[in-house]
């Protein structure tokens, strides 16, 4: 359990669907990040976080929309996915500066796009 | 621009014998660097990371890591590999004065009895 946690586990949804993943931490961090994990790309960067506000935007296309209401709470709206999309994504948080900014990550959602 | 390398997709090793898994970064200014294990199903856990000061750092599982700032490099060791060790490893930079941590592509470890 490393304090950050993913809903759901396993998602399944038609291209037309939307659907929306969370995560929360109570770690007491205040950068939240999105990344996304399939087998040609390991491990891409979505979205940072920091302080409440969006830092980085990794080109991702815009069926992807993040938001972040507060610093504990992390969400990833989906809107006409592709096949493509298909993977496990993992929110993870860490501490925005200073030498205590390792990455904690959650046990992501695997998402099947059909 | 915050770059890693991981050279290889697969270190085999046997049980008992040391393991090294490769990593080369780069990055603007001081680098912070970390390393993450992955098991199957499983989101990424943190294993040891450098920051400042000594450059032979200690983390989890009886893994060390060196950091080599003349060759930019962060290279993952164990004295004695398990064959519970069997994982995806990955490297990861982040500059100081940003937020944005990169990953390498991963290396799978594997270890045979």
């Amino acid at each position: 359990e490393t304090g950050v946690t993913q809903t759901p586990r396993h998602l399944v949804m038609g291209m037309t669907n939307k659907k929306s993943l969370k995560c929360e931490q109570h770690l007491g961090h205040n950068a939240m990040y999105w990344y996304k994990q399939s087998a040609k790309k390991p491990l891409e960067l979505m979205f940072v976080y920091s302080l409440e506000e969006r830092v980085e935007n990794n080109s991702v296309p815009s069926r992807f929309s993040p938001e972040c209401p507060n610093s504990s709470h992390l969400f990833l709206h989906l809107h006409t996915l592709q096949p493509e999309d298909s993977a496990l994504y993992l929110c993870a948080s860490s501490q925005h500066r200073g030498e205590n900014t390792e990455a904690f990550f959650g046990q992501g959602t695997r998402l099947t796009v059909v | 621009a915050q770059s890693v390398a991981q050279p290889e997709d697969q270190v085999n090793v046997a049980e008992g014998n040391p393991l090294t898994v490769k990593c080369t970064y780069s990055v603007s200014g001081n680098p912070y660097l970390f390393w993450y294990v992955q098991y199957p199903n499983r989101g990424l856990q943190f294993l040891l990371k450098y920051i400042t000061g000594d450059n032979l750092v200690k983390g989890s599982y009886g893994f060390e890591a060196e950091f080599n700032k003349s060759q930019t490099s962060f290279h993952l060791k164990k004295p004695s590999a398990l064959v519970s060790d069997s994982a995806l490893y990955f490297c990861a930079v982040r500059s100081y004065n940003t937020d944005k941590l990169i990953f390498g592509t991963g290396t799978r470890l594997q270890v045979f009895p």
